[in-house]
């Protein structure tokens, strides 16, 4: 059964970059599947960031896109987020998870990011 | 962009049905799916393409969807139940994935 864990520091200043990885383990990253960020604001609901496929293809969610680049590196099966000018509004518990065609079929435990100085 | 609705709550007694809603414009033409979140993890599927349950998920757990309504229902609820609930399409026409708002349900 695929797993996946996320990692990265915990603790983004503002204006600063948050790089997260997911890495995947019982499954390779490059079978037939997209693989997807998801976003929660402490209390709030799910947000979609965007997903990646093995080829490199991505797609993102609109609202974040001019500051989201996800990226897959098949050499060591897992896959990234960076997101850049931070602000106290992307402190989240961020998710990585795998596309079952068009929903998220596996999810990793997620990682919670804060924004502040 | 697509936008999907859900109630912010719905509580149903131990034993009886709870029915959470997600609204959106001609949703009966595109594939639903529902995740449960219990507090501190992660969300879990527990129907996908509206009415499908993955193997683990109880057959108290079932959806339809049809018009601008996706339906969950549970029945015989449990106290197990309680979680947030949230719906989720893939806009074809943009390859973007939308949740709902999500639903808090709570069993009295």
């Amino acid at each position: 059964q695929v797993q996946l864990q996320e990692s990265g520091p915990g603790l983004v200043k503002p204006s600063g970059t948050l790089s997260l990885t997911c890495a995947v383990s019982g499954g390779s990253i490059s079978s037939n599947y997209w693989w997807s960020w998801v976003r929660q604001p402490p209390g709030k609901g799910l947000e979609w960031i965007g997903e990646i496929y093995h080829s490199g293809s991505a797609n993102y969610n609109p609202s974040l896109k001019s500051r989201v680049s996800i990226s897959v590196d098949k050499s060591k099966n897992q896959f990234s987020l960076k997101l850049s000018s931070v602000t106290a509004a992307d402190t989240a518990v961020y998710y990585c998870a795998r596309v079952f065609v068009d929903y998220c079929d596996f999810w990793g435990q997620g990682t919670l990011v804060t924004v502040s100085s | 962009s697509y936008e999907v609705t859900q109630p912010l709550s719905v509580s149903v007694a131990l034993g009886q049905t709870a029915r959470i809603t997600c609204g959106g414009n001609n949703i009966g033409s595109k594939n639903v799916h529902w995740y449960q979140q219990k507090p501190g993890q992660a969300p879990v599927v527990v129907i996908y393409r509206d009415s499908n349950r993955p193997s683990g998920i109880p057959e108290r757990f079932s959806g339809s969807n049809s018009g601008n309504t996706a339906t969950l229902t549970i029945s015989r609820a449990q106290a197990g139940d309680e979680a947030d609930y949230y719906c989720q399409v893939w806009d074809s026409s943009t390859a973007w994935k939308v949740f709902g708002t999500g639903t808090k349900v709570t069993v009295l």
